[in-house]
């Protein structure tokens, strides 16, 4: 079946510029999640999402950053006033869990490089 | 930041041969998983332990958790070209499902 899946797989934006980081994930998955991977290093937390509510931000770096997810569905991840700081690599994961911790399914992300 | 250190931080070794990583974490931990990421299926979900288990096997892999140590260890046996990649350990806590990943072991097998 489908897996998750990212769009765009690449994003080159002008500093300054704002951006939108679109995610589909496995159907009838309840949990997604959004992490920011650098050059290098593992992938860290930003945020994430049971159906359509928020449950943790506590990752996102800083209030230009901001999430939704408002059908319990797909879900977007944007990047306002972007920064060379941002240019990262933002996965997008999602589980059937629901409260429970289970394996993450990972989309194949979206390269973002801020010039 | 990241919770776990893995080591080594680069691996390479002869196919055929064994390779063990190790992963360390910080806090109290509800289960344990390893990831392995490559260029071309992006990251994917290897194997899970939950704290009250100590040792795990899946095909090839073998998993140890000693939450006394707070440390974990994956061994991949009879390595394969297939299998070089960088490999993550990633833990989460009680009552939160996001997970905290390593620095990663890049694992490099030499046909």
């Amino acid at each position: 079946g489908a897996g998750v899946s990212q769009s765009p797989r690449y994003k080159v934006a002008k500093r300054g510029q704002d951006v939108a980081l679109r995610c589909d994930p496995i159907s009838g998955h309840v949990s997604l999640f959004w992490y920011q991977q650098a050059l290098g290093q593992g992938p860290e937390f930003l945020t994430y999402f049971q159906n359509e509510a928020q449950l943790d931000k506590s990752g996102l770096p800083s209030d230009r950053f901001f999430a939704e997810r408002p059908e319990g569905s797909v879900s977007t991840l944007k990047i306002q006033r972007t920064q060379q700081e941002d240019s990262a690599v933002y996965l997008c994961a999602s589980s059937l869990s629901g409260g429970r911790a289970y394996e993450q399914y990972f989309g194949p992300g979206t390269r973002l490089t801020v010039t | 930041s990241q919770q776990g250190e893995e080591d080594p931080q680069a691996l390479s070794i002869q196919e055929g041969e064994n390779a063990t990583m190790n992963c360390s974490y910080k806090t109290s931990i509800n289960n344990l998983q390893w990831y392995r990421q490559n260029s071309g299926r992006g990251l994917v979900h290897l194997i899970l332990i939950r704290s009250n288990e100590r040792e795990k096997h899946s095909g090839r892999l073998r998993v140890t958790l000693d939450t006394s140590k707070k440390s974990s260890s994956l061994l991949i046996t009879a390595s394969r070209a297939a299998d070089t990649a960088s490999y993550f350990c990633a833990s989460s806590n009680f009552g939160n499902e996001k997970l905290t990943f390593g620095t990663g072991t890049r694992l490099t097998i030499i046909p």
